[in-house]
Parts: C-alpha cells; structure tokens; sequence
C-alpha cells in the first residue's frame, strides 16, 4: 500500500524557519515526484513545485521560488519542505502528494498544519 | 498563466446527478484530473485522464472533458458525496500543475 506521512502540527514565530517532513512507502520513492501543495484557510489548493527523488531535480511555481525550498533524502525515503524565515502569510496545510506521470497526483499524505503567529 | 474556473457551489438532491463544470482554454486538449476533499481530510483522486477511475472509485464517478469545458458527473448522489471537488491539469507551457477554484457540492 502506498503511504505518505507527513510530520506533525507547527506553531511558529514570524522570522522563524522550518522544515516539515513527507516520507514515502509502499512503492519505488526514486521513480515518482513528489509534490507540494498549499492550503490556505478556507480557500483552494495551490502547487507549490515539485522534486524527483532520483536525482532531485526541483522544479518551483514561480511565486513560491525563493520563498521555500523542496528537498529529498532518498536514503530515508523522505522528501522536505522548508522556509528560512516563516511570515504570518505561510500560515496554512501543507500536503505531499506523488505525481504520476508528471500529470497528476494519486496519493497524498495527510497534511501538515502550520500556524505562524507572534 | 492557465486558469481553470469552476462553478463555486452546485446543489444536488440525493439520488440526482450532479454535474461539476472546469472551464479553460482549450481544455480539450489537455488531460483533465479531479479530486474530492472532504472537510478537514486531505484530497482524494476520483478521476484521472479525463475519465478513467482509480481502483476504490465507484462507477457514479465519470468525467468528460472537450472544447473548452471538462465535466465531472456525479450520479445517484449520496450524502457522503458532499465535499469540495477540485480540477487539475498539467500546463506544459508553465511547467506546472494548474488547480481549478473548487466547487463546494451540497447534498441537500
């Protein structure tokens, strides 16, 4: 079966970093990317780039590039996203997803929540 | 950038068919995927490749996608069906994968 868990629930200042967590089991983690998608409260889902544990290639929406970095770790089956300096704004659900395909996404972990708040 | 527009409510009675429209420029011509959220879970695919079911995924779940609209349709709607639905697309112009707004589907 094919699981992506991702790490828990985050409270965090503004100015602060952060990395979450997404790892992969069930299936080949180097032969699928693995995504990122934001959530913000109440609102829709937004791509935020992608990384190919392979070779970790990245890719990023342009108007997240430079704001978060993706990486993998394909020895521990776990791919990351991180921020160097979290703002109110980032508050939202963070989910993984494997991309099949480079089409679509038919797995997802169950969301990581980040609360930013001084 | 592409831009995928849905409807932002549809209402169903149950045992009806719900039908769920994403409208984009030439649409038809892209691979059209959807996904259901239901409050506070994380999304689900419900439909791949314009139509085709993941395993688990029961037959009232179809789509159809051509011109500049894709369809998901929901038939003999069930309470547990009401969720938030969501198009999906790879844009290979941008490089990206491209959400539609959402529909939020009451049962009512």
């Amino acid at each position: 079966e094919v699981q992506l868990v991702q790490s828990g629930a985050e409270v965090k200042k503004p100015g602060e970093s952060l990395k979450i967590s997404c790892k992969g089991s069930g299936y080949s983690f180097t032969n699928y990317s693995i995504g990122w998608v934001r959530q913000m409260p109440g609102k829709g889902l937004e791509w935020m780039g992608i990384i190919y544990p392979g070779d970790s290639d990245t890719r990023y929406r342009p108007s997240f590039q430079g704001q978060v970095t993706i990486s993998a770790d394909k020895s521990i089956r776990t791919a990351y996203l991180q921020w160097s300096s979290l703002k109110a704004s980032d508050t939202a659900t963070y989910y993984c997803a494997r991309s099949v395909a480079g089409e679509y996404f038919d797995n997802w972990g169950q969301g990581t929540l980040v609360t930013v708040s001084s | 950038s592409y831009v995928l527009t849905q409807p932002p409510s549809v209402s169903v009675a149950p045992g009806q068919t719900a039908r769920i429209t994403c409208g984009g420029n030439n649409i038809g011509t892209k691979s059209v995927h959807w996904y259901q959220q239901k409050p506070g879970q994380a999304p689900v695919l419900v439909v791949y490749d314009d139509s085709d079911r993941p395993s688990g995924i029961p037959e009232r779940f179809s789509g159809s996608n051509s011109g500049s609209t894709a369809t998901l349709t929901i038939s003999r709607v069930e309470v547990g069906d009401e969720a938030d639905y969501y198009c999906q697309v790879w844009d290979s112009s941008g490089d990206h994968y491209v959400f539609g707004t959402g529909t939020k589907v009451t049962v009512l």
